[in-house]
């Protein structure tokens, strides 16, 4: 069964003060690691797709690293409007339909 | 463009009636997929359509759900004799291709349902 663990829970970080998130996964052959962006009360936001381990993809303050066990989502000086929870899934070979699997999530207070 | 649009985006019930949502894809996009959220938890997966046949339901809860998209665009999920378990919110996502690598899915704003 493919789980997706992401840590930490909540992050607080003040204006400028850089950090990562992270992403462990579990999966019977990964096709795609998805990060998203969840804003409350909104749908989720795609942000990334990685395919293969040592793969970087980068948006603004965002990038998004991969290995064969876990994801990391780094934020550069992030900004207040960076505040949100950032989901991580996957989505492996055998399923069909390419479904996504989820994390929890990790809720990102970026304070002014 | 036009993304992923959902209706209602509210729904309160009553427990054992029935209730329908709605989704409207992105044109274009042959795959779409239905997904509930939880209060603090990620989206789980329900029910995966690849143009008018539903391709892999297995999220699916129990017998009480069912969806339909009969002319492979919006689609409807169903759900009979409500309970206050079905509270969540409901998300549908769509993508222009699947089984394929290039394939991200785009949700739409959700329907929160209550069951009251």
């Amino acid at each position: 069964e493919d789980q997706v663990t992401q840590s930490p829970e909540a992050l607080r970080l003040q204006e400028g003060e850089s950090s990562s998130l992270n992403c462990s996964y579990t999966v019977s052959g990964l096709r795609g690691l998805f990060w998203y962006r969840q804003d409350p009360g909104k749908g989720p936001e795609f942000l990334f797709t990685l395919y293969s381990a040592g793969e970087e993809k980068e948006k603004e303050r965002l990038k998004a690293t991969l290995t064969k066990k876990e994801s990391f989502l780094h934020i550069t000086a992030p900004k207040p409007e960076d505040s949100a929870t950032y989901l991580c899934a996957v989505q492996a070979w055998e399923t069909s339909g390419s479904r996504l699997t989820f994390g929890e999530g990790t809720q990102l207070t970026v304070n002014p | 463009g036009a993304g992923v649009s959902q209706t209602p985006s509210n729904k309160v019930t009553e427990k054992g009636k029935y209730v329908e949502l709605r989704c409207d894809p992105i044109s274009g996009h042959t795959a779409l997929y239905w997904y509930r959220q939880s209060l603090g938890q990620g989206p789980e997966f329900l029910i995966y359509f690849q143009g008018t046949g539903a391709a892999d339901d297995s999220g699916l809860p129990n017998d009480r759900f069912f969806a339909v998209r009969p002319e492979g665009s919006v689609s409807t999920l169903k759900i009979q004799r409500t309970e206050r378990g079905d509270s969540a919110v409901y998300l549908c996502a769509s993508s222009l291709f699947a089984g394929t690598s290039y394939n991200e899915q785009f949700f739409g704003p959700g329907t929160r349902l209550t069951v009251l």
